[in-house]
């Protein structure tokens, strides 16, 4: 079975500022799907960033990278320039490829961000 | 990108009565809707996959008699939680996946908080 493990309960930035969040997850898959999702105090969920595994180049979406490291099983998020905005809960997902539409997310337990003015 | 709703955003129904929250996916067809409970600051909770059409699979723990989920339509997923007691009451998220083409994109509505009492 697949985990997703987010070790960080709760981080603090500075405004303008660059932070990391960590994610790590098991599994037996060689292809899948990797996800930051964005959960602001509207509570809607909001994917920030997606990565496929058989790419090695590390995905970017404007202030949003990531740090693939398909050996060690880790995807950790950066947030560069941090927004009063980005002050959210952060979700890492894992998703297998095999099996299409009707595979689920696994969901990592969330790190709570709040970004300080 | 792809709309997901929910109705209703909020509500509060009486100890023993049943409440239904419903799921559309206004501008694709979702071949494949998701629901989740949410309690506060936690991650979200699958409860089961619906696929349009035929019965939902349940994740286990989640009684199936209790919260009885149709999929009666390529744009529409009910949830009713029957007999409702407080120990129900919590944030529910639906989420719509579309066809292959877009089999790794899920979509959440904005969710329903239900309170019980």
């Amino acid at each position: 079975a697949q985990t997703v493990t987010q070790s960080q309960p709760e981080m603090s930035v500075q405004e303008a500022e660059t932070v990391t969040l960590s994610c790590t997850y098991d599994t037996s898959e060689s292809n899948y799907y990797l996800f930051w999702y964005k959960q602001p105090p509207s509570r809607q969920m909001i994917l920030v960033i997606r990565q496929e595994a058989y790419k090695q180049q590390n995905a970017t979406e404007n202030r949003f990278s990531v740090n693939f490291q398909k050996a060690a099983k880790s995807f950790s998020l950066k947030i560069s320039d941090s927004q009063l905005g980005d002050t959210a809960m952060y979700f890492c997902a894992f998703m297998r490829v095999i099996g299409g539409a009707t595979n689920k997310l696994i969901f990592g337990t969330g790190t709570l961000l709040a970004v300080q003015p | 990108g792809a709309v997901v709703s929910q109705h209703p955003s909020r509500v509060i129904c009486k100890s023993g009565t049943s409440v239904k929250i419903e799921c559309r996916s206004l501008d694709f067809q979702a071949t494949t809707m998701f629901w989740y409970r949410q309690f506060p600051k936690k991650s979200l909770m699958l409860m089961a996959t619906s696929n349009e059409g035929s019965k939902a699979t349940y994740e286990q723990g989640v009684e199936k008699d209790k919260f009885l989920i149709n999929h009666a339509s390529l744009t529409l997923s009910t949830l009713t939680v029957t007999s409702a007691h407080p120990e129900d009451s919590s944030f529910y998220i639906c989420s719509a996946r579309g066809g292959w083409e877009r089999s790794y994109e899920q979509y959440f509505g904005p969710g329903t908080r239900l309170t019980v009492t």
